[in-house]
């Protein structure tokens, strides 16, 4: 069926980096942009950045700019984010999710697919 | 602090209609791009709820609907079931900061 699939949870120690994977499954991953969004226990929603995966451009939000690098494999349908210089703060369920390239890029029909989440915990 | 601004709790009894505000600014909400809305269930992954300001993903129930005016959005719960019980997060683009904003999400207790 059509999902997002995630990799494993993760712990690092602070100043490593992390790299989360998502894979796209029963859908073409070139049809729709991949965004990240991660949330800190009890806390809400942050967007960290998107990624077309036509050329592979990004953007990224300000507070993740110099430590966030998004990429994917269209070969494979996968999607990826790495988040490096990592701090306890960073400790967090990581997500992906899609909107369509159809929509254009002001996600018109909202984030419509997410990825079981991925959780990243920064400890020494 | 949230770009965009809902209240932490909102509660109704079975049955009951409750609505979720969420506040926004000219640079998000007010510039036209769109208010969604998702629902996380307690241990999962947020569900797109509402997209484009009011209209449902094919098999959402018809119970839930939104409306936005100016730099305000609002979602609207009608019937509350025991199900509902979630967090609502609302979402839309802000052209400042170029890139998507969330609320700080609202705890849904139906009572």
């Amino acid at each position: 069926q059509v999902q997002l699939v995630q990799s494993g949870a993760e712990v690092k120690k602070p100043g490593a980096s992390v790299k989360v994977s998502c894979r796209a499954s029963g859908y073409t991953l070139s049809n729709y942009y991949m965004h990240w969004v991660r949330q800190a226990p009890g806390q809400g929603l942050e967007w960290m950045g998107i990624i077309n995966p036509n050329g592979g451009s990004t953007t990224y939000a300000r507070q993740f700019q110099g430590r966030v690098t998004m990429t994917r494999d269209t070969a494979t349908g996968t999607g990826y984010v790495e988040l490096s210089s990592l701090r306890s703060e960073d400790t967090a369920i990581y997500y992906c999710a899609r909107s369509p390239l159809s929509s254009g890029w002001f996600a018109l029909v909202g984030f419509d697919l997410w990825g079981q989440g991925t959780l990243v915990t920064v400890s020494s | 602090q949230s770009v965009l601004t809902q209240p932490p709790s909102v509660s109704g009894a079975p049955g009951q209609r409750v609505t979720i505000s969420c506040t926004g600014s000219s640079s998000n909400i007010g510039a036209g791009y769109g208010v969604h809305w998702y629902q996380q269930l307690p241990g999962t992954a947020p569900k797109l709820l509402i997209y484009d300001d009011n209209n449902r993903p094919s098999g959402v129930p018809d119970r839930f609907s939104a409306s936005n005016s100016g730099t305000s959005a609002s979602l609207a719960i009608t019937g509350l079931q025991a199900e509902d019980e979630a967090d609502f997060y609302c979402q839309s683009y802000d052209t400042s900061l170029s890139g998507w904003v969330f609320g700080g999400g609202t705890k849904l207790t139906v009572l």
